[in-house]
């Protein structure tokens, strides 16, 4: 079984400040996991994936997200945060247990960025 | 390329009504996912569709039934209503290998609210 526990449900940066979003996983074989982002009263959009190879991913919008294997962590940051960055982001961890690859997805974390 | 499309947007239904939303995958997508999104929460697996057949299902009763067509369009289908079941439903598609690295691309959802 897999599982995603996001940290923090709300974070809130100042415009031009690292944004950095917590996602630890939990899983019985080795995790495919995604970043997506979801704004007001939209579907979601995939900014990043790890699936095998190099640890640190690198997506859109400047975002990039660290695979660490020794501390079941796959956080999200982005060096300067923008205004348009203010959205809900949710980790998720993809399971395949008889057929099909379900999406995991954690609580997710809105974040808010202030002038 | 039209992405993934989802009818109607928003729907309000009453309790012990029957509903019916429909999706249409991205082009070239031959897998099909439903996903029920509480307020606040993120969003939980219902079922995927591949080749017409169900292939995975997740903890929802039997209230929630889907269908896919030879078009590979999708329909999710709730009958006997409950107010918990206001939430936003997001559909998506992806390749149909299955394989745990493929990526979901969701449409924009139907929000439906249960009074």
């Amino acid at each position: 079984a897999q599982s995603v526990t996001q940290l923090g449900s709300h974070v809130s940066v100042s415009e031009g400040a690292l944004v950095l979003l917590r996602c630890n996983y939990s899983s019985s074989v080795p995790p495919y996991l995604f970043w997506y982002v979801q704004y007001p009263n939209q579907g979601l959009q995939l900014l990043l994936k790890y699936t095998t190879g190099a640890t640190l991913v690198k997506g859109i919008n400047g975002f990039e997200a660290e695979f660490k294997k020794s501390e079941t962590s796959f956080h999200l940051t982005k060096p300067s945060a923008h205004m348009s960055d203010a959205a809900e982001y949710f980790c998720a961890v993809s399971g395949y247990t008889g057929g099909g690859n379900k999406l995991t997805f954690g609580t997710g974390t809105q974040l808010k960025v202030e002038l | 390329d039209a992405g993934v499309t989802q009818s109607p947007t928003h729907l309000i239904k009453t309790r012990g009504q029957q509903v019916t939303l429909r999706c249409s995958p991205k082009s070239g997508h031959d897998t099909v996912s439903w996903y029920q999104q509480a307020l606040g929460q993120g969003p939980q697996f219902i079922f995927q569709y591949y080749e017409e057949e169900e292939r995975q299902r997740g903890n929802f009763p039997d209230r929630f039934s889907g269908h896919q067509f030879p078009n590979y369009s999708s329909e999710l289908n709730v009958n006997a209503l409950l107010l918990g079941d206001s939430a936003l439903y997001l559909c998506a598609s992806s390749l149909g290998s299955a394989s745990r690295w493929e990526t979901q691309y969701f449409g924009p959802g139907t929000r439906l609210l249960v009074l």
